[in-house]
């Protein structure tokens, strides 16, 4: 069965510093592969995809994930994180085929300290 | 409509009673989907309507749930007799032909 990890539940970044949060998938074949960020009270924004080809996948708010076949992981990344960059994410992956339901992880919550 | 609505936003109710959950998709999106949002569980899969096909029921935790799509579009999941366990978001989600979910704002349902 297809399950998705996020090993950190929570993370606390200060303002100006990287950022890495960790995904990794159980599947045979290569999946499609999501992040999504929520912020309190809101419904899930997709930050970014990936289908196939270029393994590094920019997405909105500067973020970028690099898909490691061999690591099976979609880690996310973003190289100077902001004060409203504080939120719940939460990585997914679907079977590589059509109109599939996602699997989600359960989310990291990423708290910015000033 | 420009993104997925849901209805409504909040709905507490006492236990025992039904509840009926809304969603409006994007229009010209094929598949939907219906999640569960608990404290500190994640995305819990419920069911998953794609075109005319038959829907994938498999999340549906109990009998209690079941979830209609009327003409293609708008979605309404309903739960019966319901329990303080239910109590959670439910978010709603569509998509056309590829993965990638637009999900509304959800239903917070308090049960009391």
């Amino acid at each position: 069965a297809q399950s998705v990890t996020q090993p950190d539940i929570h993370i606390t970044v200060s303002e100006g510093a990287s950022l890495e949060l960790r995904c990794n998938y159980s599947y045979g074949a290569t999946p499609y592969l999501f992040w999504y960020v929520q912020s309190p009270g809101q419904g899930l924004q997709l930050l970014l995809k990936y289908f196939s080809g270029d393994t590094l996948v920019q997405g909105i708010k500067g973020f970028e994930a690099e898909f490691k076949r061999s690591q099976s992981s979609f880690n996310l990344r973003k190289p100077s994180v902001h004060w409203s960059d504080a939120a719940e994410y939460f990585c997914a992956v679907a079977p590589n085929q059509a109109g599939t339901a996602l699997i989600f992880g359960k989310g990291t919550t990423l708290s910015v300290s000033s | 409509g420009a993104g997925v609505s849901q209805s409504p936003s909040n709905k507490v109710t006492e236990k025992g009673k039904d509840v009926e959950l809304r969603c409006d998709p994007i229009s010209g999106h094929t598949a939907l989907y219906w999640y569960r949002q608990s404290l500190g569980q994640g995305l819990e899969f419920l069911i998953y309507f794609q075109g005319n096909s038959a829907p994938d029921k498999s999340g549906l935790p109990s009998d209690r749930f079941s979830a209609e799509r009327t003409g293609g579009s708008v979605s309404t999941l309903t739960i019966q007799r319901t329990q303080q366990e239910d109590s959670a978001v439910y978010l709603c989600a569509s998509s056309s032909s590829r993965p990638g979910y637009t999900f509304g704002s959800g239903t917070r349902l308090t049960v009391v």
